[in-house]
Protein backbone atom coordinates (compact mmCIF):
# COMPACT_ATOMS: atom_id res chain seq x y z
CA UNK A 1 0.00 0.00 0.00
CA UNK A 2 1.52 3.13 -0.22
CA UNK A 3 2.08 5.54 2.24
CA UNK A 4 2.32 9.17 0.34
CA UNK A 5 -0.24 10.82 -1.48
CA UNK A 6 0.66 13.41 -4.10
CA UNK A 7 -0.78 16.79 -5.63
CA UNK A 8 -1.40 17.56 -8.11
CA UNK A 9 -1.32 14.04 -9.84
CA UNK A 10 0.15 16.02 -12.71
CA UNK A 11 1.14 19.92 -13.41
CA UNK A 12 2.18 21.48 -16.91
CA UNK A 13 4.21 25.18 -16.63
CA UNK A 14 6.31 26.79 -18.95
CA UNK A 15 10.18 27.06 -18.21
CA UNK A 16 11.28 29.73 -16.15
CA UNK A 17 8.14 29.05 -13.65
CA UNK A 18 8.46 27.47 -10.47
CA UNK A 19 6.76 24.25 -9.62
CA UNK A 20 5.10 23.18 -6.30
CA UNK A 21 4.38 19.45 -5.27
CA UNK A 22 2.81 18.29 -2.17
CA UNK A 23 2.90 15.02 -0.57
CA UNK A 24 0.46 13.68 2.45
CA UNK A 25 1.22 11.08 4.55
CA UNK A 26 -0.15 8.49 6.87
CA UNK A 27 1.95 7.58 9.75
CA UNK A 28 4.96 8.38 11.68
CA UNK A 29 8.14 8.89 9.69
CA UNK A 30 12.08 9.58 10.63
CA UNK A 31 12.70 10.94 7.26
CA UNK A 32 11.53 11.94 3.73
CA UNK A 33 12.81 12.02 0.40
CA UNK A 34 12.06 12.98 -3.08
CA UNK A 35 12.96 10.92 -6.07
CA UNK A 36 12.60 12.04 -10.10
CA UNK A 37 11.73 9.17 -12.56
CA UNK A 38 12.68 10.38 -16.08
CA UNK A 39 10.83 8.07 -18.67
CA UNK A 40 11.88 4.75 -19.05
CA UNK A 41 14.11 5.05 -16.10
CA UNK A 42 14.93 4.17 -12.65
CA UNK A 43 14.23 6.53 -10.12
CA UNK A 44 16.47 8.94 -8.95
CA UNK A 45 17.30 10.54 -5.11
CA UNK A 46 16.95 14.13 -4.87
CA UNK A 47 17.03 15.07 -1.24
CA UNK A 48 16.52 13.84 2.25
CA UNK A 49 14.59 15.91 5.40
CA UNK A 50 14.45 14.31 8.49
CA UNK A 51 11.75 14.72 10.80
CA UNK A 52 13.24 17.01 13.09
CA UNK A 53 13.86 19.56 10.18
CA UNK A 54 11.56 21.84 8.32
CA UNK A 55 13.26 23.07 5.64
CA UNK A 56 16.18 22.18 3.30
CA UNK A 57 17.70 23.34 0.37
CA UNK A 58 19.69 21.88 -2.39
CA UNK A 59 20.45 23.76 -5.69
CA UNK A 60 16.84 24.82 -7.31
CA UNK A 61 15.38 22.47 -5.20
CA UNK A 62 13.25 23.48 -1.72
CA UNK A 63 11.52 21.05 0.84
CA UNK A 64 9.10 21.56 3.14
CA UNK A 65 8.61 19.26 5.76
CA UNK A 66 5.51 19.70 8.34
CA UNK A 67 5.02 16.60 10.62
CA UNK A 68 1.97 18.53 12.50
CA UNK A 69 -0.18 17.87 9.46
CA UNK A 70 2.10 14.95 8.24
CA UNK A 71 2.71 17.03 4.64
CA UNK A 72 5.83 17.57 2.77
CA UNK A 73 6.02 20.28 -0.61
CA UNK A 74 8.98 20.22 -3.01
CA UNK A 75 9.50 23.57 -5.05
CA UNK A 76 11.60 23.42 -8.11
CA UNK A 77 12.60 27.23 -8.63
CA UNK A 78 13.00 28.81 -12.22
CA UNK A 79 12.22 25.34 -13.89
CA UNK A 80 13.77 23.84 -16.76
CA UNK A 81 12.66 21.90 -19.61
CA UNK A 82 14.80 19.19 -18.73
CA UNK A 83 13.03 19.03 -15.11
CA UNK A 84 9.89 17.33 -17.14
CA UNK A 85 9.99 14.22 -15.10
CA UNK A 86 7.30 12.35 -12.37
CA UNK A 87 8.41 13.13 -8.66
CA UNK A 88 7.91 11.12 -6.08
CA UNK A 89 8.27 11.29 -2.38
CA UNK A 90 8.80 8.53 -0.04
CA UNK A 91 8.87 8.11 3.48
CA UNK A 92 10.98 6.11 5.56
CA UNK A 93 10.10 4.29 9.17
CA UNK A 94 12.88 3.57 11.16
CA UNK A 95 11.66 0.45 13.71
CA UNK A 96 15.28 0.40 15.07
CA UNK A 97 16.17 -3.23 13.52
CA UNK A 98 13.92 -2.95 9.85
CA UNK A 99 13.30 0.38 7.97
CA UNK A 100 10.64 0.56 5.40
CA UNK A 101 10.83 3.38 1.95
CA UNK A 102 7.35 3.61 0.92
CA UNK A 103 6.56 6.04 -2.22
CA UNK A 104 3.92 8.24 -3.05
CA UNK A 105 1.61 8.33 -5.97
CA UNK A 106 4.13 10.69 -7.93
CA UNK A 107 3.41 13.73 -9.40
CA UNK A 108 3.82 14.34 -13.50
CA UNK A 109 5.76 17.82 -14.36
CA UNK A 110 5.76 19.29 -17.98
CA UNK A 111 7.93 22.25 -18.27
CA UNK A 112 7.56 23.63 -22.09
CA UNK A 113 9.40 25.88 -23.47
CA UNK B 1 31.24 2.67 -10.15
CA UNK B 2 28.73 1.36 -13.20
CA UNK B 3 25.24 1.53 -10.45
CA UNK B 4 23.05 -0.87 -9.96
CA UNK B 5 22.69 -3.32 -13.09
CA UNK B 6 19.70 -5.07 -14.14
CA UNK B 7 18.63 -7.56 -17.11
CA UNK B 8 16.75 -8.10 -18.90
CA UNK B 9 15.77 -4.55 -19.56
CA UNK B 10 12.81 -5.94 -21.57
CA UNK B 11 11.29 -9.61 -21.82
CA UNK B 12 8.26 -10.39 -23.46
CA UNK B 13 6.71 -14.24 -22.48
CA UNK B 14 3.53 -15.58 -23.04
CA UNK B 15 1.48 -17.01 -19.59
CA UNK B 16 2.62 -19.90 -17.97
CA UNK B 17 6.32 -19.28 -18.74
CA UNK B 18 8.94 -18.89 -16.43
CA UNK B 19 10.51 -15.10 -15.64
CA UNK B 20 13.69 -14.35 -14.37
CA UNK B 21 14.97 -10.75 -14.00
CA UNK B 22 18.70 -10.05 -12.53
CA UNK B 23 20.37 -7.63 -10.78
CA UNK B 24 24.03 -6.39 -9.29
CA UNK B 25 23.72 -4.13 -6.63
CA UNK B 26 26.69 -1.12 -6.33
CA UNK B 27 29.56 -2.81 -4.42
CA UNK B 28 29.61 -2.21 -0.40
CA UNK B 29 26.18 -1.72 -0.61
CA UNK B 30 24.43 -4.04 2.31
CA UNK B 31 20.68 -3.23 1.32
CA UNK B 32 18.95 -4.30 -1.95
CA UNK B 33 15.16 -4.23 -2.81
CA UNK B 34 13.02 -5.33 -5.53
CA UNK B 35 10.13 -2.96 -6.02
CA UNK B 36 7.51 -3.39 -8.83
CA UNK B 37 5.39 -0.14 -10.81
CA UNK B 38 2.67 -0.55 -12.63
CA UNK B 39 0.12 2.65 -13.43
CA UNK B 40 -2.73 1.31 -11.01
CA UNK B 41 -0.88 0.32 -8.20
CA UNK B 42 2.23 2.81 -8.03
CA UNK B 43 5.81 1.77 -7.03
CA UNK B 44 5.17 -1.42 -4.51
CA UNK B 45 8.20 -2.40 -2.58
CA UNK B 46 8.20 -7.04 -3.03
CA UNK B 47 11.13 -7.84 -0.68
CA UNK B 48 14.36 -6.45 0.82
CA UNK B 49 17.87 -8.45 1.81
CA UNK B 50 20.20 -7.17 4.07
CA UNK B 51 23.74 -9.09 3.79
CA UNK B 52 21.90 -11.18 1.59
CA UNK B 53 19.61 -12.24 3.60
CA UNK B 54 15.74 -11.67 2.89
CA UNK B 55 14.26 -9.04 6.11
CA UNK B 56 10.95 -8.81 4.61
CA UNK B 57 8.74 -10.64 1.97
CA UNK B 58 5.75 -9.10 2.72
CA UNK B 59 5.09 -7.56 -0.42
CA UNK B 60 5.95 -10.68 -2.70
CA UNK B 61 2.38 -10.93 -4.39
CA UNK B 62 1.99 -14.64 -4.11
CA UNK B 63 3.97 -17.89 -4.19
CA UNK B 64 4.22 -17.78 -7.88
CA UNK B 65 7.11 -15.01 -6.96
CA UNK B 66 10.35 -15.95 -5.22
CA UNK B 67 13.68 -13.77 -4.88
CA UNK B 68 17.19 -15.01 -3.78
CA UNK B 69 20.17 -13.35 -2.98
CA UNK B 70 23.00 -15.67 -3.16
CA UNK B 71 26.35 -13.49 -2.71
CA UNK B 72 26.62 -9.47 -1.79
CA UNK B 73 26.88 -9.17 -5.62
CA UNK B 74 23.94 -10.95 -7.51
CA UNK B 75 20.06 -11.18 -6.95
CA UNK B 76 17.18 -12.92 -8.70
CA UNK B 77 13.69 -12.16 -8.97
CA UNK B 78 11.18 -15.30 -10.28
CA UNK B 79 7.75 -15.59 -11.53
CA UNK B 80 6.77 -18.97 -12.00
CA UNK B 81 3.95 -19.12 -13.52
CA UNK B 82 3.86 -15.74 -15.02
CA UNK B 83 0.45 -14.07 -16.04
CA UNK B 84 -0.75 -11.74 -18.21
CA UNK B 85 -1.31 -9.20 -14.56
CA UNK B 86 2.13 -9.63 -13.54
CA UNK B 87 3.25 -7.70 -16.25
CA UNK B 88 4.85 -4.46 -15.15
CA UNK B 89 8.21 -2.34 -14.61
CA UNK B 90 10.54 -4.04 -11.86
CA UNK B 91 12.94 -1.97 -10.99
CA UNK B 92 15.91 -3.21 -8.25
CA UNK B 93 17.98 -0.68 -5.47
CA UNK B 94 20.53 -0.67 -3.26
CA UNK B 95 21.54 1.06 -0.41
CA UNK B 96 24.76 1.20 2.32
CA UNK B 97 22.66 1.00 4.96
CA UNK B 98 19.33 1.88 7.12
CA UNK B 99 18.54 4.15 9.85
CA UNK B 100 17.50 7.66 9.49
CA UNK B 101 20.72 9.13 8.45
CA UNK B 102 21.17 9.26 4.78
CA UNK B 103 22.03 5.70 4.72
CA UNK B 104 19.08 4.78 3.63
CA UNK B 105 19.08 6.53 0.24
CA UNK B 106 18.20 4.00 -2.57
CA UNK B 107 19.80 3.74 -5.80
CA UNK B 108 17.72 2.76 -8.38
CA UNK B 109 18.84 0.30 -11.40
CA UNK B 110 17.29 1.40 -15.23
CA UNK B 111 14.37 -1.30 -14.25
CA UNK B 112 13.64 -4.65 -16.35
CA UNK B 113 10.46 -4.28 -18.38
CA UNK B 114 8.21 -7.41 -18.25
CA UNK B 115 5.28 -7.93 -20.67
CA UNK B 116 3.09 -10.80 -20.23
CA UNK B 117 1.01 -12.30 -23.26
Amino acid sequence: SQQGEEDPQALSIQEGENATMNCSYKTSINNLQWYRQNSGRGLVHLILIRSNEREKHSGRLRVTLDTSKKSSSLLITASRAADTASYFCATLLYTGTASKLTFGTGTRLQVTL
Amino acid sequence: DAGVIQSPRHEVTEMGQEVTLRCKPISGHDYLFWYRQTMMRGLELLIYFNNNVPIDDSGMPEDRFSAKMPNASFSTLKIQPSEPRDSAVYFCASSPGQGVDGANVLTFGAGSRLTVL
